[in-house]
């Protein structure tokens, strides 16, 4: 079972579409990140949210922290086929144990 | 500043052989961590170093061990592999200073005949 459950799992959409995943926990955590990850490279760094309730915009992508902090949110206007990926979230709740969620694969076709 | 990097970025060995990955941290970050990631099972905690002592441990099977240097370069190593084994390997380096933000290298493939 996983620590951070992430939805959909899968998601294939048309460019220009907006999209919402998911990723929630009944652990509270004191910081969540967002990932993106390209085949056969390593996850990039999206955002940190430290704070509950806090919203955070990256261009089209906005994030959002849950009040309570256990789930997180993120929301991609327009979506373009460079948004293509492998999104994985991560919650730690402290600097040495980080837990990850199975990821969102998204398929964005032009 | 130089991100993270591993080495080799491709690997080919059979079943029963041993393998030693190497990483180097980003400049400054004394914390690394090392992730297995396969399409079955994602991304998989293998073991976390800081200033050369393990402070943390996944549920890996003895065959899997680590090591850091005093220079936070750190090195993994498997031994008698098996096929289960073929997976990216990713190494993450972070700075106490972060809000627990890891940042990844670009890993190792490793394929097991």
């Amino acid at each position: 079972t996983q620590l951070l459950e992430q939805s959909p799992q899968f998601l294939s959409i048309q460019e220009g579409e907006n999209l919402t995943v998911y990723c929630n926990s009944s652990s509270v955590f004191s910081s969540l990140q967002w990932y993106r990850q390209e085949p056969g490279e390593g996850p990039v760094l999206l955002v940190t949210v430290v704070t509950g309730g806090e919203v955070k915009k990256l261009k089209r992508l906005t994030f959002q922290f849950g009040d309570a902090r256990k789930d997180s949110s993120l929301h991609i206007t327009a979506a373009q086929p460079g948004d293509t990926g492998l999104y994985l979230c991560a919650g730690g709740k402290n600097n040495n144990d980080m837990r990850f969620g199975a990821g969102t694969r998204l398929t964005v076709k032009p | 500043k130089a991100g993270v990097t591993q080495t080799p970025r491709y690997l080919i060995k059979t079943r029963g052989q041993q393998v030693t990955l190497s990483c180097s941290p980003i400049s400054g970050h004394r914390s690394v961590s090392w992730y297995q990631q396969t399409p079955g099972q994602g991304l998989q905690f293998l073991f976390e170093y800081f200033s050369e002592t393990q402070r943390n441990k996944g549920n890996f099977p003895g065959r899997f061990s680590g090591r850091q240097f005093s220079n936070s370069r750190s090195e993994m190593n498997v031994s008698t592999l098996e096929l289960g084994d073929s997976a990216l390997y990713l190494c993450a380096s972070w700075s106490l200073a972060g809000a627990n933000e890891q940042f990844f290298g670009p890993g190792t493939r490793l394929t097991v005949l």
